[in-house]
């Protein structure tokens, strides 16, 4: 069973609308979770970092939660853009150098 | 930020010949490189960790004599995929480690795209 769980699988949302990923882990011990967008075809990019004792980080219009109680993470894309359409993946990091990758949630924003 | 390569971007090969496919750390140095799989839709899976000046650590399920890895320097891996076959077909991405003072993060190539015919 995968230890980090995304949803929704995928989303399609309009220029400008708001929108909320989820990220669910069991990876124990955590030492840090992270946020990367792939654009198609590419290699991703990381958007967030997060320790333990982090409950939020924003980096521009991109705001990653981490709750680590509960072990959930969402990431949320305010005022979306065209340019935004990319999978989001959710890593975690357990033991040192091992990264748990979550299937992604495939973002399509429409005009 | 750390800045990852790879080479090529993209590559056609026929059935049965083998393919090399490289990683560099541009502006840091990286003792450990990791390279991953990712067939569409899906997730990264790692394939191996490669160390520098030594053998890599391959995952289980992962064929250590058909995917051979190189690390012989700081800011070089090489995966070389050995007699291709069509199901070898995929996209290789590879990431190198830059430890900081606190936390060590992960720095990914832009991929490599193979097509086995």
């Amino acid at each position: 069973k995968n230890q980090v769980e995304q949803s929704p699988q995928s989303l399609i949302i309009l220029e400008g609308k708001n929108c909320t990923l989820q990220c669910n882990y069991t990876v124990s011990p955590f030492s840090n979770l992270r946020w990367y967008k792939q654009d198609t075809g590419r290699g991703p990019v990381s958007l967030t970092i997060m320790t333990f004792s982090e409950n939020t980080k924003s980096n521009g219009r991109y705001t990653a939660t981490l709750d680590a109680d509960t072990k959930q993470s969402s990431l949320h894309i305010t005022a979306s853009q065209l340019s935004d359409s990319a999978s989001y993946i959710c890593v975690v990091s357990g033991s040192w150098g091992k990264l748990q990758f979550g299937a992604g949630t495939q973002v399509v924003v429409t005009p | 930020g750390a800045v990852v390569s790879q080479h090529p971007s993209r590559v056609i090969c026929k059935s049965g010949t083998s393919v090399k496919i490289e990683c560099r750390s541009l502006d840091f140095q990286a003792t450990t490189m990791f390279w991953y799989r990712q067939f569409p839709k899906k997730s990264l899976m790692l394939m191996a960790t490669s160390n520098e000046g030594s053998k890599a650590t391959y995952e289980q399920g992962v064929e250590k004599d058909k995917f051979l890895i190189n690390h012989a320097s700081l800011t070089l891996s090489t995966l070389t995929v050995t007699s291709a076959h069509p199901e070898d077909s995929s996209f290789y991405i590879c990431s190198a480690r830059l430890a900081g003072v606190y936390q060590e993060t992960q720095y990914f190539g832009p991929g490599t795209r193979l097509l086995v015919l």
